[in-house]
């Protein structure tokens, strides 16, 4: 089974730094996909980027990146220039690419990120 | 309009009783799924499901049954609702073109 690990319970951070949420996964697939999700205080949850397994290059949206290590099973995020709307539970997620087996989201225990003004 | 659409968003039940928790979505997905999330676990989860009859057990399933009524439509039962499932659940869609899990609201269900 696959499992994904956050090391980190809480950041904290200034407004304006960057910041740095880890992720590691286990799995024995080759194919998958990899999410960061981010949930605020209204508790919806809100796709931050994600990456696919088979691309080598690290996505970027806007402020946020991923530091993908397919070797290491390693998927960070980081969060550049913080801002105070960035502070929310940031869960990494995992999916195996499915054609008609099992499916669904394999999530973390979540990061609770804290921004200082 | 919200694409997944979970009623209610809150509910107080008691234990032993009966409930439903109902997903609605217009994004024309063929998957959904029903997660649930407690506090420092993440969520996880209940049951998924490929079309109206194709639905399969996740990792938590225990005590829970489901239906999928329509491409649209899915809905999450509790039999005998007991105090440990008390928790934020969560409906998602997705396809599989599309990689990525669009989620519900939520529905905060108190077990008394």
């Amino acid at each position: 089974a696959q499992t994904v690990t956050q090391s980190q319970p809480e950041m904290s951070v200034q407004e304006a730094e960057t910041v740095t949420l880890s992720c590691t996964y286990d799995t024995s697939e080759s194919d998958y996909y990899l999410f960061w999700y981010k949930q605020p205080p209204s508790r919806q949850m809100i796709l931050v980027i994600r990456q696919e397994a088979y691309k080598q290059q690290n996505a970027t949206e806007n402020r946020f990146s991923v530091n993908f290590q397919k070797a290491a099973k390693s998927f960070s995020l980081k969060i550049s220039d913080s801002q105070l709307g960035d502070a929310a539970m940031y869960f990494c997620a995992y999916r195996v690419y499915s054609g008609g087996g099992a499916d669904g989201l394999t999530f973390g225990k979540g990061t609770h990120l804290i921004i200082q003004p | 309009d919200a694409d997944v659409t979970q009623t209610p968003r809150n509910r107080i039940t008691k234990t032993g009783k009966r409930i439903m928790l109902e997903c609605s979505q217009t994004k024309g997905h063929d998957r959904m799924y029903w997660y649930r999330q407690d506090p420092g676990l993440g969520l996880r989860l209940i049951y998924y499901s490929f079309d109206v009859k194709d639905i399969n057990k996740g990792e938590i399933s225990d005590g829970y049954s489901v239906s999928r009524q329509a491409q649209a439509k899915f809905s999450l039962s509790l039999e005998s609702a007991i105090p440990n499932q008390t928790a934020l659940y969560f409906c998602a869609t997705s396809d599989l073109r599309n990689t990525e899990a669009f989620f519900g609201q939520g529905t905060r269900l108190t077990v008394v």
